[in-house]
Order: structure tokens, then C-alpha cells, then sequence
């Protein structure tokens, strides 16, 4: 499995709202409601923000929402604010294919608040 | 409160061996697969392997494949990664993670992991 797609990096002021999109392809984002998205500050472990592709875990703030069409996935932080400043990383579980289990991620996407 | 803590990590030669472990508490171990996952210094992270709740399956990433071994004692909470033949491109941090479903809910700190002459 090759990586998923994602910016960068993207940025945006306080209040505002920002989208980062995870592409990926049919064996992965497109076939599968598997998609994840973690959030990680410099030197931190990475946090659990987004789960099967619109789920948010307990303790998640409601402005952060995920979807997805087709092969992307995409990520939605509205009302931005200072602590969202991280790298935003999506993943993709294609499941138990072939009796096996893997997970790809994407590259990573810096996200600055101006 | 879940907690997850590796350690091992450490200054390895190449070629050589390394033997990572997580320790779990907060919640009942034995109930969830555990991975290990991996960030190379300025990099993105990279799934390494599963073992399933009894120990009686895993799963590899391709890269590590037949050099990396996952284990896990459910009576000790614990969960290893043993990786031989260490190259440069196994130089990253290592997170253990807990599965649940297709994510990974709770994460260690991590254990930096060097290979190098």
C-alpha cells in the first residue's frame, strides 16, 4: 500500500475553519468506512481525534468533524484556536483483506493558526 | 485511566538487536490487540504490527517483516517487540498503541530507537 496523500500544510486564523483532505484509493479510504485521524503536537504522542471516518471519541471538541467521498477523506476544524496548531496525520485500515491486517498513513499536515 | 509506557529503546549497531516493551494498565489488557507504530525523526508515522488479545495473531508491516517479532504476556500486562537485523531506516521513535476496532485510541510516549555505527 502506497501512503495517503495530504497538504503539507494549511493555516487560518482564529474563528476560522480549515479542511485538510486525505486522498487515498480504492483498496484503502474508498473501500473502507476505516478512516482515522490523529493529532500531534511537537514531542507528543499522537491523539485519537477522528474515527471511522466521522467518529468522535469522548472528550473531542464537537468543532472537529470528518468525512468522506469517494477515495478522500477529509478533516474539518472549525472555530480554530490556538492549541489546534499541530500535525494532522489520516490513516487507513483496508481491513482484513486477504486474511491480513494493515494500516497506511498519510504524510502528515501542519496546521498553523495565524 | 488507560496508560501505555514503552521502553528498550536505545543505541543499537547495524545489524544488531533491540527488544522493545510496552506496559499496560487502566483497563483489561487482555481484552484488546496492541500495536506498535513507528516515526522517523522528522517524519510521518508508519504502522509496524498487531498482535490480537490472545497473542494467537499478527500482522506485519512489509518493512519489518520476518525481522521483527510481537509478543505479549497477558499475565504481566505486557507486550515486546523484539527487531533484529536493524538497519538505519529502523531509526524512528516506537509508540505502542491499543486497538480498538480500525484505530488506535490510547498511545505511549514512545522510545527512541537509534541504529548506528
Amino acid at each position: 500500500q502506497s501512503a495517503l496523500t495530504q497538504p503539507r500544510s494549511v493555516s487560518g486564523s482564529p474563528g476560522q475553519s480549515v479542511t485538510i483532505s486525505c486522498i487515498g484509493t480504492s483498496s484503502d479510504v474508498g473501500g473502507y468506512n476505516y478512516v482515522s485521524w490523529y493529532q500531534q503536537h511537537p514531542g507528543k504522542a499522537p491523539k485519537l481525534m477522528i474515527c471511522d471516518v466521522s467518529e468522535r471519541p469522548s472528550g473531542v471538541p464537537d468543532r472537529f468533524s470528518g468525512s468522506k467521498s469517494g477515495n478522500t477523506a477529509s478533516l474539518t476544524i472549525s472555530g480554530l484556536q490556538a492549541e489546534d496548531e499541530a500535525d494532522y496525520y489520516c490513516c487507513s485500515s483496508a481491513g482484513s483483506s486477504a486474511g491480513s491486517y494493515t494500516w497506511v498513513f498519510g504524510g502528515g499536515t501542519k496546521l498553523t493558526v495565524l | 485511566q488507560v496508560h501505555l509506557v514503552e521502553s528498550g529503546g536505545g543505541v543499537v549497531q547495524p545489524g544488531g538487536s533491540l527488544r522493545l516493551s510496552c506496559a499496560a494498565s487502566g483497563f483489561t489488557f487482555h481484552n484488546y490487540g496492541i500495536h506498535w507504530l513507528r516515526q522517523a525523526p522528522g517524519k510521518g508515522l508508519e504502522w509496524v504490527a498487531l498482535i490480537w488479545t490472545d497473542g494467537s495473531k499478527t500482522y506485519y508491516a512489509d518493512s519489518v517483516r520476518g525481522r521483527f517479532t510481537i509478543s505479549r504476556d497477558n499475565s504481566r500486562n505486557t507486550m515486546s517487540l523484539q527487531m533484529n537485523s536493524l538497519g538505519p531506516e529502523d531509526t524512528a521513535v516506537y509508540f505502542c498503541a491499543r486497538s480498538t476496532r480500525y484505530h488506535f485510541d490510547y498511545w505511549g510516549q514512545g522510545t527512541l530507537v537509534t541504529v548506528s555505527s
